[in-house]
C-alpha cells in the first residue's frame, strides 16, 4: 500500500465555483477524516468517517461544505460557492479504529486556492 | 474540548546539535496519547513519535525522544543530533483515548543550519 493519497494537489478556482477533493485512505483502514490547514497553523478538524457513516462535524464545515464516503473507502469533499477565506491546505487522514492513540496516517494534502 | 500551546513559532539549531521543542496541553480526559508530527515543506505530515499518558516512562525513537510530564501537561520534543532532514514544521497532538480527531498546536518551524 502506498499510503493515503488526494487528488488533485492543487486546485485554482474562482470566487462562487464549486470544488470537489478526493482522498483514498489505506486500504485496511475504515476510519478518514479532513482536516484545513492555514498558512503558519496547525490542521483544524472538520470531519471524519467510521466506514460510510459520518459520525463528527466541527463547527467549522458550514452548509457549503459536504463530505461523503459512499462505500466506506474513498471519501469526496465538495465546497460549494467558494470564498476567499476557504484557501487552505485541505489534509485528509487514515486509522484503524483499535489502534492504540488512533494514530492517523495523513496524505499530502489539497491546497486550494480561490481568486 | 483540548488546547494545545507551541510557544515557540521558530527554532533553529545548528547541524549535529540538539534541539527541544516545547508544548503544553490542556484536557480533562484521564486517558490520553500525545503525537508529534513533522512535517517538511511541502511534503506531507509524518509520524515522529508517540507518547501513551498513562506510561511514565518517556518514549524514545531513534534520535527523537520526548520529556513528558504529565502533572505539567507538558510534552517537549528532543531532536539529538540533528540533521538537515530535520528542517520542518513540527506539530504537537493530544488525542483522547476514545476521541476521533487530533487536535494541533500552532505548530514550530524548525531550520536546520548546516
Amino acid at each position: 500500500d502506498t499510503g493515503v493519497s488526494q487528488d488533485p494537489r492543487h486546485k485554482i478556482t474562482k470566487r462562487g465555483q464549486n470544488v470537489t477533493f478526493r482522498c483514498d485512505p489505506i486500504s485496511e483502514h475504515n476510519r478518514l477524516y479532513w482536516y484545513r490547514q492555514t498558512l503558519g497553523q496547525g490542521p483544524e478538524f472538520l470531519t471524519y468517517f467510521q466506514n460510510e457513516a459520518q459520525l463528527e462535524k466541527s463547527r467549522l464545515l458550514s452548509d457549503r461544505f459536504s463530505a461523503e464516503r459512499p462505500k466506506g473507502s474513498f471519501s469526496t469533499l465538495e465546497i460549494q460557492r467558494t470564498e476567499q477565506g476557504d484557501s487552505a491546505m485541505y489534509l485528509c487522514a487514515s486509522s484503524l479504529a483499535g489502534t492504540p492513540g488512533n494514530e492517523q496516517f495523513f496524505g499530502p494534502g489539497t491546497r486550494l486556492t480561490v481568486l | 474540548a483540548q488546547t494545545v500551546t507551541q510557544s515557540q513559532p521558530e527554532m533553529s539549531v545548528q547541524e549535529a546539535e540538539t534541539v527541544t521543542l516545547s508544548c503544553t496541553y490542556d484536557t480533562s480526559e484521564s486517558d490520553y496519547y500525545l503525537f508529534w508530527y513533522k512535517q517538511p515543506p511541502s511534503r506531507q505530515m509524518i509520524l515522529v513519535i508517540r507518547q501513551e499518558a498513562y506510561k511514565q516512562q518517556n518514549a524514545t525513537e531513534n534520535r527523537f525522544s520526548v520529556n513528558f510530564q504529565k502533572a505539567a501537561k507538558s510534552f517537549s520534543l528532543k531532536i539529538s543530533d540533528s540533521q538537515l532532514g530535520d528542517a520542518a514544521m513540527y506539530f504537537c497532538a493530544p488525542s483522547p483515548e476514545t476521541g476521533n480527531q487530533f487536535y494541533f498546536g500552532t505548530g514550530t518551524s524548525l531550520t536546520v543550519i548546516p
